[in-house]
């Protein structure tokens, strides 16, 4: 079954400094990725995805993920975090078969100033 | 990207009673999708809507406390029948960014419920 883990509950991080927000994955198939944002009292927000193609993937706000298919992860990444991407971080994915979500549990970023 | 409104954004119901949220996209699309997310926990899938067919729910769902309807390819609503407390939750609809079930999603700003 398709699984997608979070390890972190809550990620606290100072501004200017860089970081990460780690998601693993389990799928039976092509893996398609995904993150996602939420701010208080507002819907998600696509970041970026990993569908096929480079490791390294661009996404908005200056975030970007690196897909490892060894070791089944794809973690969210900034060089430089800002106090306004204080937010609820959701990784999913997709099996390439279907076209089900399975969300993690999700992440909470802090960003100290 | 696709622009997804919701209605109402918030209610306080009491139990027992129904309540119908509507989803309205800016263009036409063939997959929605209603997702329950219950306070400080992730997104939990409860149906697929595809426009002139029965809606697919995931398990643990039941149309007769779920009802969907999906008139047209730009909107849909979800009804929370019968409610209780345990139903309070803030319920999302999305639609997928490719038309193929395999891009994105988009995600409407959520209806935030409340069961007393």
């Amino acid at each position: 079954a398709q699984s997608v883990a979070q390890p972190e509950d809550q990620v606290n991080v100072a501004e200017g400094n860089p970081l990460t927000v780690k998601c693993t994955y389990s799928v039976s198939g092509n893996p398609y990725l995904f993150w996602y944002v939420q701010y208080p009292n507002r819907g998600l927000q696509f970041l970026l995805k990993y569908i096929t193609g480079d490791n390294l993937v661009k996404g908005s706000y200056g975030f970007e993920a690196e897909f490892n298919k060894s070791q089944t992860s794809f973690h969210l990444k900034k060089p430089s975090a800002l106090v306004s991407d204080s937010a609820l971080y959701f990784c999913a994915v997709r099996d390439g078969g279907t076209y089900k979500y399975i969300f993690g549990t999700g992440t909470r970023l802090k960003v100290l100033a | 990207s696709a622009v997804i409104s919701q209605k109402p954004s918030r209610d306080i119901c009491q139990r027992g009673t129904s309540l119908t949220i509507q989803c309205q996209v800016d263009s036409q699309v063939t997959m929605m999708f209603w997702y329950r997310q219950q306070p400080g926990q992730s997104l939990t899938l409860i149906a697929t809507a595809n426009q002139g067919s029965e809606a697919t729910y995931e398990s643990g769902f039941v149309i007769d406390k779920f009802p969907i309807s999906r008139p047209n390819l730009t909107f849909s609503t979800l009804t929370v029948s019968n409610m209780s407390p345990e139903d309070s939750s803030i319920y999302l609809c999305s639609v997928d960014g490719s038309g193929q079930g395999v891009g994105e999603q988009f995600f409407g700003p959520g209806t935030r419920l409340t069961v007393l």
